[in-house]
């Protein structure tokens, strides 16, 4: 079974530069996560989407950032103008959620290597 | 979702059991306790969870105190590639929220 995809693995880019990062779920779930990760702060969530309807975007930096998921099998991050700081690795991650029951079972992608110059 | 601590490294002898602890004192009752682990840079791995009872799969064994103040982790037989940082988390809600983890290495 494929897992979750992303794409593109690795990004290098100039500052002020639109990225747009992608990813498809695994087939069947119903929530995305888009996590950030660096050596100073770790693991930090920045937005899930459940059933395609974003739920919690209060770890998006800044407006710069912005997410969507246009169907069950597609969500994409985008940032926009890129900054050094956003230098990072990005992870999605998708999930049954069975609201109650703590299945919370993610399934993360390999993630994309984003260096922002 | 409860906050947990951990210690930041540990080291192991392959083929030894690796026991990793974990403090979540202020779980509460609808808590469960997951853990994950990273190798390397790859994304973080699934590995098992719990509620009140410990818990077994291929992967791993999960020991939960009595009073769900602590858990332990343990790796029953470690090899070299279970050198990541493993996370423990309580949840109950939507969403997993990371720490720090511990950093397990595994020695010849």
């Amino acid at each position: 079974d494929a897992g979750v995809i992303q794409s593109p693995r690795h990004e290098v880019t100039e500052m002020g530069q639109e990225v747009t990062l992608r990813c498809k779920p695994i087939s069947g779930h119903n929530s995305l996560f888009w996590y950030r990760q660096t050596m100073m702060r770790g693991l930090e969530l920045l937005i899930y989407f459940n059933n395609n309807v974003p739920i919690d975007d209060s770890g998006m930096p800044e407006d710069r950032f912005s997410a969507k998921m246009p169907n069950a099998s597609f969500s994409t991050l985008k940032i926009q103008p890129s900054e050094p700081r956003d230098s990072a690795v990005y992870f999605c991650a998708s999930s049954l959620v069975m609201w109650g029951t703590g299945t919370g079972e993610l399934f993360f992608g390999e993630g994309s290597r984003l260096t922002v110059l | 979702d409860a906050k947990t601590t951990q210690p930041p490294s540990m080291d192991c002898a392959e083929g030894r059991a690796a026991n990793l602890p974990c403090n979540h004192s202020t779980i509460s009752g609808n808590e469960y306790v997951y853990w994950y682990r990273q190798i390397h840079s790859q994304g973080p791995q699934y590995i098992i969870h719990g509620l009140k009872n410990n818990e077994t799969n291929e992967m791993a064994s999960l020991i939960i105190t009595e009073d769900r103040k602590s858990s332990t982790l343990i790796l029953p037989h470690a090899t070299l590639r279970d050198t990541a940082v493993y996370y423990c988390i309580a949840y109950n809600t939507d969403k997993l929220i990371f720490g720090t983890g511990t950093r397990l290495q595994v020695f010849p």
